[in-house]
């Protein structure tokens, strides 16, 4: 079984329709990221947790936001789709320790119509 | 601020040929780096990462990569490419709570 699940993989939706997606882990890491993935630009974060308890904002937050349910869990919304919000969106996990590397989900493609 | 730069956005070799891919940095402290390979529709697998000691580290599938401090540097290499290579790379630099990602390069391996 896959260290790091997304749901759904697939996704599309109409402008204005809130959506969430979901990642769960079972890798035990307290820290969990959403990214977004452009062509042409790379992976840009979303917003991060490093425990239940605490969020914080990556370098594109505006029209997303995020839940931390369980330790294990971690889901983005949008809470009013727009066709610009079409792209790819990873979760992924780390341990602590700045010398670790990130496990990623498989990613859920979502288009906004 | 912290960044990373790879130049290149789309690679072609032939097979059997040397793989480059280049990447380099900006980082105002020790920086941890990382390459990362995704295959179409998968996520984002690690290939190898840098961490302190030995400045030449070797990855999965034949990959390896040489942490340059002089030239802020981390280019990925491997002496003979395959068709399964054919991929997204990505460098990616951590300094502490947040990972910064290249914008990707594309291989295309050619038979």
């Amino acid at each position: 079984d896959a260290d790091v699940t997304q749901t759904p993989r697939n996704r599309i939706t109409k402008t204005g329709k809130r959506i969430m997606l979901e990642c769960s882990q079972t890798k035990g890491h307290d820290r969990m990221y959403w990214y977004r993935q452009d062509p042409g630009l790379g992976l840009q974060l979303i917003y991060y947790s490093f425990d239940v308890k605490d969020i914080n904002k990556g370098e594109i937050s505006d029209g997303y936001s995020v839940s931390r349910q369980a330790q294990a869990k971690f889901s983005l919304s949008l809470e009013s789709a727009i066709p610009n919000q079409t792209a790819l969106y990873f979760c992924a996990t780390r341990g602590q320790g700045a010398r670790n590397e990130q496990f990623f989900g498989p990613g859920t493609r979502l288009t906004v119509l | 601020a912290q960044s990373v730069t790879q130049l290149g956005s789309h690679v072609s070799v032939s097979e059997g040929a040397l793989v480059l891919l280049r990447c380099n940095y900006s980082s105002s402290v020790p920086p941890y780096l990382f390459w990362y390979v995704q295959y179409p529709n998968q996520g984002l697998q690690l290939l190898l990462k840098y961490t302190t000691g030995a400045t030449l580290v070797k990855g999965i599938n034949g990959f390896e990569a040489e942490f340059k401090k002089s030239e802020t540097s981390f280019h990925l290499t491997k002496p003979s490419a395959h068709m399964s290579d054919a991929a997204e790379y990505f460098c990616a630099l951590n300094t502490g709570n947040q990972f910064y990602f290249g914008t990707g390069t594309s291989l295309t391996v050619i038979p």
